[in-house]
């Protein structure tokens, strides 16, 4: 099983429309959350952070639900421009370290259409 | 530099040769990764160092896989006998300290083909 799982998608969306995507985490000892973007044939790039008390950023909301293990992003009147994978991703101080280690997900495919 | 900056961009090589992928990371971030993401996959962790010193190489996938960062700042991932199974994005990223806090930033990375 792998540590962060996510649905690959695609998911086809037209603009205006709402979608969420979900994540899943095997290890209770994760610490932070991300969501990271990334751009066809680019590097991932920081999309948000995630905290337990769920966080909103514009048209981006992130939940975490640590008794399940699970944390979701929701995306708001979608934008062409959205278009993109969109990675889950863990760190877990692994062993005592002290470093953050990022675990990523597969990614989950969203096109937006006009 | 303002960014991290990887070399080459692209690079295909013959199955059998040795190749050396370049990592230069923002200037005085401590902590450097390498990642590896196949095609559709998301990033897996390689390395990591802190400074010169390499803490956690539990990643590299084998012996053919080695990397270094002798003067703590720009960092080479080399790898031996090049398979296909090599084939892959290589991306590097950089944070000032250790633990996670805002996430951190990735290079554009190096797209190698093994042919």
């Amino acid at each position: 099983r792998k540590e962060v799982e996510q649905d690959p998608g695609p998911f086809n969306v037209p603009e205006g429309a709402t979608v969420a995507f979900n994540c899943t985490y095997s290890n209770s000892a994760s610490q932070s959350f991300f969501w990271y973007r990334q751009d066809c044939r680019k590097e991932p790039k920081l999309l948000m952070s995630v905290y337990s008390s769920g966080n909103e950023d514009g048209r981006f909301t992130a939940q975490l639900n640590r008794a399940s293990q699970y944390i979701s992003l929701l995306i708001r009147d979608s934008k062409l421009s959205d278009s993109a994978t969109y990675l889950c991703v863990v760190n877990w101080n692994a062993g005592g370290t002290s470093y953050g280690k990022l675990t990523f997900g597969q990614g989950t495919i969203l096109t937006v259409h006009p | 530099g303002a960014g991290v900056s990887q070399s080459p961009r692209y690079k295909v090589a013959k199955r059998g040769q040795d190749v050396a992928l370049r990592c230069d990371p923002i200037s005085g971030h401590v902590s450097l990764f390498w990642y590896q993401q196949a095609l559709g996959q998301g990033p897996e962790f390689l390395t990591y160092f802190q400074n010169e010193a390499q803490l956690d190489k539990s990643g590299l996938p084998s012996d053919r896989f080695f990397a270094e960062r002798p003067e703590g700042s720009v960092s080479t991932l080399k790898i031996q006998r090049t398979q296909q199974e090599d084939s892959a994005v290589y991306l590097c990223a950089s944070s000032l300290a250790g633990r996670v806090i805002r996430g951190y930033t990735f290079g554009s990375g190096t797209r190698l083909t093994v042919v």
